[in-house]
């Protein structure tokens, strides 16, 4: 089945460590990928997004994050994390253009000083 | 300005009752969604509009009934509320089907 994965439920970083957060998905061929995040009782925010091209995105916020088809992996990354950065983020896909995001369940990160 | 707006924010009412979420976006968006997160944050599409005509209506309980007035507006009517109901739901809307979404801040549905 079709299926996008975030393997981490919930991670814990200190405040200016790095941060990977990991997805997966399973889709034949390369879909649409996107990061969201979402802070507590807000809306889902874009933070990038990949549909092709160089594989190495960067988005808002000082994230980037690397598309990597051999692994069918888009794992979201920053090189120093801010307190503010404490948040759910979502990875979604979408198969196609014209179909709809489907998303990973999501990872909660938690900033400590 | 806001770009996707939802109302109300928050929604407490009884099972059996009928109740309406408001969507309204001023980014001059084509396409226009309804998202539920359920209570351990998981997010599923339910419905997509574009220019006003359903394209996604994906296995929802047909006491869901989105309603679409013009491309700016998707409204969400659910007759006979459960408890499963319950849940935060997000209005959505992009430029066209395959471009980035931009999300309301959502209403959570609290069922008695």
């Amino acid at each position: 089945a079709q299926s996008v994965t975030q393997p981490d439920i919930h991670i814990t970083v200190s405040e200016g460590a790095s941060l990977e957060l990991r997805c997966n998905y399973s889709y034949g061929a390369t879909p649409y990928l996107f990061w969201y995040v979402q802070s507590p009782g807000q809306g889902l925010q874009l933070l990038l997004k990949y549909f092709s091209g160089d594989t190495l995105v960067q988005g808002i916020k000082g994230f980037e994050a690397e598309f990597k088809r051999s692994q069918s992996s888009f794992n979201l990354r920053k090189p120093s994390v801010h307190w503010s950065d404490a948040a759910e983020y979502f990875c979604a896909v979408a198969p196609s253009g014209n179909t709809p995001l489907v998303f990973g369940k999501g990872t909660r990160l938690s900033v400590i000083a | 300005d806001t770009a996707v707006s939802q109302t109300p924010k928050y929604l407490v009412t009884q099972m059996g009752n009928d109740k309406s979420i408001k969507c309204e976006q001023n980014l001059g968006h084509d396409t226009m969604y309804w998202y539920k997160q359920d209570s351990k944050k998981f997010l599923k599409i339910m419905f997509s509009y574009n220019n006003k005509e359903l394209i996604i209506n994906e296995t929802v309980p047909n006491r869901f009934s989105p309603k679409s007035p013009d491309k700016a507006h998707l409204n969400l009517h659910i007759n006979s509320l459960e408890l499963g109901d319950s849940a935060v739901y997000f209005c959505a809307s992009s430029p066209t089907r395959d471009q980035p979404q931009h999300f309301g801040d959502g209403t959570r549905l609290s069922i008695l």
